[in-house]
């Protein structure tokens, strides 16, 4: 199965509304990122964290780490219908000879409603 | 403008049929690597490079080759393409490594093999 599992797999609001996507991951981190794709389009780097930070914030968008629980979330603050897309997270490794590898999730799919 | 290209964006091919992706970077970046991404199993890693003359295994690169004879270039090569292998498939780079920073991706190339 995948290092990173998304949730939900699918979440539709309202444009205005925060919308809020989970990951967890089964096996130490080195770093954990988030990324957007649009249909059909290639992926665009939202955010690192690294596996000593607790949050970070980057305009709307607000990520959490909790290394304990093995488990990362993505708040997007007063959504639009520009962010309709898919979410991913992924990590990358903290084993030996895993350094030059993200793993993938499967994504969330937002849509944003008028 | 800083990016990633791939070539070609469609690909229709039959069983057998030689073919190579193109993948070209412009940021001097020294990691390179090639995805595929399907319905339900996220993105998957085929092959990664660390730097010229320097290639690995993902985790699924049964069927393809690639090679990295210059920085900025890194081909995905299917010398016997099959029906599974129908896919989207993404090559992306980094400054040094996924554990370090960010990946760029490029707009993704479509292959459908008959």
């Amino acid at each position: 199965s995948q290092q990173g599992e998304e949730d939900p797999q699918a979440l539709s609001i309202q444009e205005g509304e925060n919308a809020t996507m989970n990951c967890s991951y089964k096996t130490s981190i080195n770093n954990l990122q988030w990324y957007r794709q649009n249909s059909g389009r290639g992926l665009v780097h939202l955010i690192l964290i690294r596996s000593n930070e607790r949050e970070k914030h980057s305009g709307r968008l607000r990520v959490t780490l909790d290394t304990s629980k093995k488990s990362s979330s993505l708040l997007i603050t007063a959504s639009r219908a520009a962010d309709t897309a898919s979410y991913f997270c992924a990590t990358a490794l903290l084993q030996t000879g895993t350094a030059s590898k993200l793993t993938f999730g499967t994504g969330t799919r937002l849509q944003v409603t008028l | 403008e800083a990016q990633v290209t791939q070539n070609p964006r469609y690909l229709i091919t039959v069983t057998g049929k030689k073919l190579t992706v193109t993948c070209s970077q412009n940021m001097n970046h020294e990691y390179m690597s090639w995805y595929r991404q399907d319905p339900g199993l996220g993105l998957r890693q085929i092959y990664y490079s660390m730097n010229v003359e320097v290639t690995d295994k993902g985790d699924v690169p049964e069927g393809y080759k690639v090679s990295r004879k210059e920085k900025r270039n890194f081909p995905l090569i299917l010398e016997s393409p099959s029906p599974n292998q129908t896919s989207l498939y993404f090559c992306a780079s980094s400054f040094v490594s996924p554990n370090t920073g960010e990946l760029f991706f490029g707009e993704g190339s479509r292959l459908t093999v008959l």
